[in-house]
């Protein structure tokens, strides 16, 4: 089945306490991405991969990192997580497609972060 | 700066009527829409885009027109069903950053019997 998993979905932690969320998909897709979702705000892009080792910042990448080493994952670390960091995230992947490509952007099913 | 807008935070709509969700947008560089379909503890999931070539795109019961003067673009959903009851999203992508996509805040459609 053609899916984006992340892992943990849920995740309370403490201010400065680094984390990493995994981000995984079995479509062979060169895009993947994050997006964070907040009440009033909608989905927020933090970081974006067109392909292996290559990635770029998206509408919010303060206090992220990504890693892009393979094909299938893409990681997002938080080095020293801060309470305005408590968000739903959301990792996307697709086909890189052309410059208006139609392949549609898979979603995983979210990782609830809570930074106390 | 919120550069795509949907102004009805919910919505709510009789089974078998129609659904019409609407969304403004400020930035003129963006040229490709999408809408998103999310539910609850899940992803969203694409439903369905518009170029700024055309003005129309239908997909079964779902429509998506665009206004490109009023920087407008609208979702219908004839004839709205119970399993439509989700939060629906609209995003767009300027020119030349087909990956860069810009969402609204939402709008809860919630289709009562």
């Amino acid at each position: 089945e053609a899916q984006v998993t992340q892992n943990p979905r849920y995740l309370i932690t403490v201010t400065g306490k680094k984390l990493t969320v995994t981000c995984s998909q079995n479509m062979n897709h060169e895009y993947m991405s994050w997006y964070r979702q907040d009440p009033g705000l909608g989905l927020r892009q933090i970081y974006y991969s067109m392909n292996v080792e290559v990635t770029d910042k998206g509408d919010v990448p303060e206090g992220y990192k990504v890693s892009r080493k393979e094909k299938r994952n893409f990681p997002l670390i938080l080095e020293s997580p801060s309470p305005n960091q408590t968000s739903l995230y959301f990792c996307a992947s697709r086909t890189s497609g052309g410059l208006h490509s139609t392949d549609t952007q898979y979603f995983g099913p979210g990782t609830r972060l809570t930074v106390l | 700066d919120q550069q795509v807008k949907q102004n009805s935070p919910s919505l709510s709509v009789q089974e078998g009527r129609i659904s019409i969700l609407n969304c403004d947008y400020t930035n003129s560089m963006f040229d490709y829409f999408l809408w998103y379909k999310k539910y609850p503890a899940e992803g969203p999931t694409f439903l369905i885009s518009i170029s700024s070539i055309k003005d129309k795109n239908e997909d079964g019961r779902f429509t998506v027109f665009l206004n490109k003067s009023a920087k407008h673009l609208s979702l219908h959903i004839v004839p709205s069903q119970p399993g439509d009851s989700a939060v629906y999203f609209c995003a767009a992508s300027p020119t030349g950053t087909a990956s860069k996509l810009t969402f609204g805040t939402g709008t809860r459609l919630q289709v009562t019997l």
